[in-house]
């Protein structure tokens, strides 16, 4: 079966600092990938997606991801983080036709 | 469009009692799906429905959960009886078609005492 890998479990980062946070699913073939962020009290809300066509990936807010498939890859990154970007952050991999598999999720803390 | 919509946000129960969630989906979306949030476990697919039927039930976690979707805007999860270590944040989420992005409730977040 399908897993997720985020590495980062807590990022701390300063207004300004540019951000990237790591997700690695196990398997490769043809993958359909997610990024979810989750604010405080809040549920979750896609920032992007990947399905097929341009590796680099835009989404919502600034944020941008880039499908690496030699490396089973899928990382999130923002040039310039700002404190309403405080969030819990989640990559998802969706097995077979509709099974999304999620990551643990990243903590990210930014200091304003 | 007023997105996925569940009630009631908060529940508070004692170990023993019924629990039922509630959940209504995007309108015109044919695929829901109830997830657990739990810090030990993450995000869990509880059980997909497709169209009103379910599709993949394979991870409720025991007899005690069930869930139904009796028509294409409605959908329930009931715990009966509930247990402490059901406590947990459920998510309902649908999405347009079974392989679309999914949007996501605000959860309801459950406390058996």
């Amino acid at each position: 079966a399908q897993s997720v890998s985020q590495h980062n479990h807590h990022v701390i980062l300063s207004e300004a600092a540019s951000l990237e946070l790591g997700c690695n699913y196990s398997y490769g073939g043809t993958v359909n990938l997610f990024w979810y962020v989750q604010y405080p009290g809040q549920h979750l809300q896609l920032l992007l997606k990947y399905f097929s066509g341009d590796p680099l990936v835009k989404g919502i807010k600034g944020f941008e991801a880039e499908f690496i498939k030699s490396k089973f890859s899928f990382n999130l990154r923002k040039p310039s983080v700002q404190w309403s970007d405080t969030a819990e952050y989640f990559c998802a991999v969706m097995e077979g036709t509709y099974k999304y598999i999620f990551g643990t999720g990243t903590r990210l803390k930014v200091l304003a | 469009d007023a997105g996925v919509i569940q009630s009631p946000r908060h529940e508070v129960t004692e170990m023993g009692q019924e629990v039922t969630l509630r959940c209504k989906p995007i309108s015109g979306h044919n695929s829901l799906f109830w997830y657990r949030q739990t810090m030990m476990r993450g995000l869990e697919l509880l059980i997909y429905f497709n169209n009103n039927v379910p599709i993949d039930d394979s991870g409720m976690p025991e007899d005690r959960f069930s869930a139904k979707m009796p028509n294409a805007s409605f959908s329930t999860l009931k715990i009966q009886p509930s247990e402490p270590r059901d406590s947990a944040v459920y998510f309902c989420a649908s999405s347009l078609t079974p392989s679309n992005p999914q949007f996501f409730g605000p959860g309801t977040r459950l406390t058996v005492l």
